[in-house]
């Protein structure tokens, strides 16, 4: 594709609720991010793939957040049970090469809001 | 731990003016090094990195940023502000390439006509 898309662009949901955000990488990328950017705070890395599998979780801020990526292709973050501290813009990035020096690719995100 | 610490959060200048943000970074070696901007409701996009070799990094849209080791620097700079600059910028450091990436906290730029 011509960039990374990630849906949805925004996101209200209910305290409590899970939610599942999409990213789809560009075309033969095989490295994915995930990140989150919370107002007045800078981005917090959360996870990343390099194929299918995810070399270094700990990022993610607790265990009701998990991701997955399946085909070396789209990825799903999910949030369980979700609190009002969630609330940020989730960005996804890819990239080409193995190495994280290589250039970050970011999609336009999605903001949840949990009321 | 790595921590990336940019001075002022938002900053403005004049159009046709010097750009300075400023980018210090917390490290036992020299990591690697990033600016990003973000338009208004746009993703983030690379502006330039250093990784090894020469210190002064060209990007895009005129950037460039200088890594000064003794220093813990990595500031960006443009000669002449442009309306269309107006956005956040991060910068950002890598200690190892397999290593998570931190962010800094942002500094939102103004251009002022």
């Amino acid at each position: 594709g011509a960039g990374v898309s990630q849906s949805p662009s925004n996101k209200v949901t209910e305290k409590g609720k899970d939610v599942e955000l999409r990213c789809d990488p560009i075309s033969g990328h095989t490295a994915l991010y995930w990140y989150r950017q919370s107002l007045g705070q800078g981005l917090e890395f959360l996870i990343y793939f390099q194929g299918n599998s995810a070399p270094d979780k700990s990022g993610l801020p607790s265990d009701r957040f998990s991701a997955e990526r399946t085909g070396g292709s789209v990825s799903t973050l999910t949030i369980q049970r979700t609190q009002q501290e969630d609330s940020a813009v989730y960005l996804c990035a890819s990239s080409f090469g193995m190495g994280l020096t290589d250039t970050q690719y970011f999609g336009p995100g999605t903001r949840l809001t949990v009321l | 731990a790595q921590s990336v610490t940019q001075l002022g959060s938002h900053v403005s200048v004049s159009e046709g003016a010097l750009v300075l943000l400023r980018c210090n970074y917390s490290s036992s070696v020299p990591p690697y090094l990033f600016w990003y901007v973000q338009y208004p409701n746009q993703g983030l996009q690379l502006l330039l990195k250093y990784t090894t070799g020469a210190t002064l990094v060209k990007g895009i849209n005129g950037f460039e940023a200088e890594f000064k080791k003794s220093e813990t620097s990595f500031h960006l700079t443009k000669p002449s502000a442009h309306m269309s600059d107006a956005a956040e910028y991060f910068c950002a450091v890598l200690k190892t390439s397999y290593d998570k990436v931190i962010f800094g906290p942002g500094t939102s730029l103004s251009v002022i006509p």
